[in-house]
């Protein structure tokens, strides 16, 4: 399983646009990945994943380095319910997924 | 319906105690999934189910022993445990393959 290196924490003010940086130098050409996050108190939510284009959605968008051996989460307008732990996993196509340490991010009003 | 449910929210136990932990989603997913999560920690994978069999073990101790009796329900059974194995356990489920999973708010486990 290919690992992850996301900061330990990230600071953002409130409307701000946010970009959350993964390393996965050692990720194989049919690995995908994912972004989850983990609001105080709840199960880890879904936000993001994909291959090798960058992808948007409601929530954000995904940015995949032509190498694939980065990737940046970007959320657009950050608000105070954005605050959470974002988890970078990297995984096969067998489902299992292998969570790092993540990033945490605080959002100032 | 996009809800994993989770039940009990919260579960004490002794060392010599046996209960079960129980996951229910109604989304049609067929792969289901137990995690453990201590204090400050991200996830840990335990088990995947695909089609209501075991297709991952993430050597967990046979303490823990998971069971898939049909495609919406999924339950944890807990024997002998030991205080370590004090922490949040998360279900969660997706479609089979590279798919977005669903996590439940999970089981606050303790054990005395």
């Amino acid at each position: 399983d290919a690992k992850t290196t996301q900061p330990n924490s990230m600071e953002s003010n409130e409307e701000e646009p946010v970009h959350l940086p993964c390393n996965h130098s050692t990720i194989s050409g049919t690995d995908y990945i994912h972004w989850y996050r983990q609001l105080p108190s709840q199960g880890p939510e879904y936000v993001i994943h994909g291959l090798t284009s960058n992808v948007n959605n409601r929530m954000a968008s995904l940015a995949i380095a032509e190498d694939r051996k980065s990737s940046t989460l970007i959320l657009h307008r950050a608000t105070l319910r954005d605050a959470a732990v974002y988890y970078c996993i990297i995984s096969s196509n067998t489902g299992k997924l292998i969570f790092g340490q993540g990033t945490t991010l605080q959002v100032k009003p | 319906d996009t809800e994993v449910t989770q039940t009990p929210k919260h579960l004490v136990m002794g060392m010599t105690n046996k209960k079960s932990l129980k996951c229910e989603q109604h989304m049609g997913h067929r792969a289901m999934y137990w995690y453990k999560q201590k204090a400050k920690k991200p996830p840990e994978l335990m088990f995947v189910y695909s089609y209501e069999k075991l297709s991952i073990n993430e050597s967990v101790p046979s303490r823990f022993s998971p069971e898939c009796p049909n495609s919406s329900l999924l339950n944890l059974h807990l024997h002998a445990l030991q205080p370590e194995d004090s922490a949040l356990y998360l279900c969660a489920s997706s479609q089979v393959g590279v798919n977005e999973q669903f996590f439940g708010p999970g089981t606050r486990l303790t054990v005395l």
